[in-house]
């Protein structure tokens, strides 16, 4: 099975930082690679599929790129309300394994 | 659009839990729907999906003691728990693949399995 490892478990930044988190699969799963936003005691929320593409109303700061093994979302600015754990998710084939997830936190 | 989830609880371990999770606004067998679990402060485990044809899949864990199905007359998903261990313990939440995307674009608001003695 793909296994998917997220980088780094936690971070820690300022509100206007720009954040980077990292998902690696360890096949490639061409751009089938959704990222959700985990807000405290919330249920999650779908941010990015096809790796890149931003779902309706979910703000312009996040973006997602990638492709066959190494993806990455940024949020360009981080704002407080982006306090949450974010997830990526493989779903090209059985079984649709999360990565470990990324605690955002603000500095 | 919206999913609703019920039937958790506290079980003891080797006991058995059917989840319901009721859609409003879709059609249940026209889409993949899936379940995911989510243990106390940890991350996001996949458990089954079930495509719109039918076939199903389950993570390795739960493979012989977990069935998923659904009801179409209900417009319900099911998720039957059997020989439940206390590492079943978690919320389980439903969710809909979506048609655009196959990405989980609907999600239930989650019902809480505990398994304890």
């Amino acid at each position: 099975d793909i296994q998917m490892t997220q980088s780094p478990s936690s971070l820690s930044a300022s509100v206007g930082d720009r954040v980077t988190i990292t998902c690696r699969a360890s096949q490639g799963i061409s751009n089938y690679l959704a990222w959700y936003q985990q807000k405290p005691g919330k249920v999650p929320k779908l941010l990015i599929s096809a790796a890149s593409t931003l779902q309706s109303g979910v703000p312009s700061r996040f973006s997602g790129s990638g492709s066959g093994t190494d993806f990455t979302l940024t949020i360009s600015s981080l704002q407080p309300e982006d306090v949450a754990t974010y997830f990526c998710q493989k779903y090209n084939s059985a079984p649709l394994t999360f990565g470990g997830g990324t605690k955002v936190e603000i500095k | 659009v919206q999913l609703v989830e019920s039937g958790g609880g506290f079980i003891q371990p080797g006991g058995s839990l059917r989840l319901s999770c009721a859609a409003s606004e879709f059609i249940v067998t026209s889409n993949y729907m899936t379940w995911v679990r989510q243990a106390p402060e940890k991350g996001l485990e996949w458990v089954s999906v079930i495509s719109a044809g039918g076939s199903t899949f389950y993570t390795e864990s739960v493979k012989g003691r977990f069935t998923i199905s659904r009801d179409n007359s209900k417009n319900t998903l099911y998720l039957q728990m059997n020989s439940l261990r206390v590492e079943d313990s978690a919320i389980y939440y439903c969710a809909r693949d979506s048609p655009n995307t196959d990405a989980f674009d609907i999600w239930g608001q989650g019902t809480m399995v505990t398994v304890s003695s």
